[in-house]
């Protein structure tokens, strides 16, 4: 199926852990990103990638660093996680960007205990 | 920036009814204005999308009309069906800008 995919669908944690959510897409496109819903649905870009170069990086803590290993695949790492980083992360991809639909994954959904 | 406003935010239609949510946004150079629709658990799918090059959009049930000069954009659906009931998303982009600015989000629920 050509999709965008993550992984994993859901991630529960402990405070203070490190862990890292993968995100891969079979479109072809040039441009990866990573959204974070929180609980009131508010969709919020964190980073996007295109060719490997990351372009925008929102008031985003460092904590939080998004890694490209291709075109196909942005991973996002988090670390020293906290109770705020509990919401729904949402990866996507576009070919091109600015007026270009974008189309998204799943969806993981992350829990901080 | 842009800032993409989005109303109502709630939004209870009986079947077959008709459903209105509307946005505005902020930047007068934003060109691109597609809606997407968030099923339960889901992520957002694209379901129309508006250049501002025209002013209305049609696909069967749901339509998008577009006024530039009042900067603002508006979905209609029309003989909802309960399948229709999800979180709708306008979002607003110009060629440069590197990624879509989402609005609130409306939660659309059609009553049977």
């Amino acid at each position: 199926d050509t999709a965008v995919s993550q992984t994993p669908k859901y991630l529960v944690t402990q405070m203070g852990n490190d862990k890292s959510i993968k995100c891969e897409q079979n479109l072809g496109h040039d441009t990866m990103y990573w959204y974070k819903q929180d609980s009131k649905k508010f969709l919020k870009i964190m980073f996007s990638y295109n060719n490997k170069e990351l372009i925008i990086n929102e008031t985003v803590p460092n904590r939080f660093s998004p890694k490209s290993p291709d075109k196909a695949h942005l991973n996002l790492h988090i670390n020293s996680l906290e109770l705020g980083d509990s919401a729904v992360y949402f990866c996507a991809s576009s070919q091109g960007s600015g007026r270009a639909t974008e189309y998204f994954g799943p969806g993981t959904r992350l829990l901080v205990l | 920036g842009e800032n993409v406003e989005q109303h109502p935010s709630t939004l209870s239609v009986q079947e077959g009814d008709s459903a209105v949510i509307k946005c505005t946004y902020s930047d007068s150079a934003s060109n691109y204005f597609p809606w997407y629709k968030q099923e339960l658990g889901k992520g957002p799918q694209l379901i129309i999308d508006i250049r501002s090059n025209v002013g209305e959009k049609k696909d069967q049930r749901i339509a998008v009309t577009l006024n530039k000069t009042a900067k603002h954009f508006s979905l209609h659906i029309t003989e909802t069906q309960p399948e229709d009931s999800a979180v709708y998303f306008c979002a607003a982009s110009k060629q440069g800008r590197r990624a879509l600015t989402f609005g609130s989000g409306t939660r659309l629920q059609v009553q049977p």
